[in-house]
């Protein structure tokens, strides 16, 4: 039972190139979020989805596409990558309608360059 | 628009310590209350959480009471180890559509406890 799995754990582009973020859970959630975290910023919300089939812009969502692949699966798309998306992304299931509590990925490290 | 404030770092005390971390929020409603830690190269893990006023949520050692009054959730321990170096961050749930909820998060207290 991994819980939320992340891939790829780390990853260097340069500016312009593009590259998806892949999230997986095992845990049967419905909700799955996608965060960044910045020094001194905390996380915040990019996209998340509510339930397979629907999602939805969060806080920062500029520059970014996801995919509700199916219930397990979350993807997040970046386009054509900037400097600024340069961050360490997480990925966080929870379960629509119950409990608050998010349980979280181990990141992905992406530099931007 | 809803918001956590939280105590900033670094945080450095000797072990066998007394913690506190304060934190405090801003928010429409009654949301709940979170703790989530962070080891280094780790994704966040839930320490702890309340969901009204006067709950107390504890964990590990670790506790925090839900203040509406006061509009705080401090974080507190009273016997740190060396183990419990980290970052802490606090955080409040809102519900977002479809039943979603996003976590607002402070911006983070980076803790060491020196042997």
């Amino acid at each position: 039972n991994a819980g939320v799995t992340q891939t790829p754990k780390f990853q260097v582009l340069k500016t312009g190139q593009s590259m998806t973020l892949q999230c997986a859970q095992d845990m049967n959630h419905n909700s799955m979020y996608w965060y960044r975290q910045d020094p001194g910023m905390g996380l915040r919300l990019i996209y998340y989805s509510a339930s397979e089939g629907t999602t939805d812009k969060g806080e920062v969502p500029n520059g970014y596409n996801v995919s509700r692949l199916n219930k397990r699966e979350f993807s997040l798309r970046l386009e054509s990558a900037a400097p600024s998306q340069t961050s360490v992304y997480f990925c966080a299931i929870g379960r629509r309608g119950g409990t608050d509590t998010q349980y979280f990925g181990p990141g992905t490290r992406l530099t931007v360059l | 628009g809803d918001s956590v404030t939280q105590m900033e770092g670094p945080v450095t005390l000797s072990e066998e310590a007394f913690l506190t971390i304060n934190c405090t929020y801003t928010a429409t409603g009654y949301p709940s209350l979170f703790w989530y830690v962070q080891y280094p190269g780790e994704g966040l893990q839930l320490l702890l959480k309340a969901t009204k006023a006067d709950d107390k949520g504890s964990n590990k050692g670790f506790e925090a009471t839900y203040r509406k009054e006061t509009t705080s959730f401090h974080l507190e321990k009273g016997s740190v180890q060396v183990s419990d170096s980290a970052v802490y961050f606090c955080a409040l749930s809102l519900l977002l559509s479809g039943s979603a909820r996003q976590l607002t998060f402070g911006s983070g207290t980076q803790l060491t406890v020196l042997p």
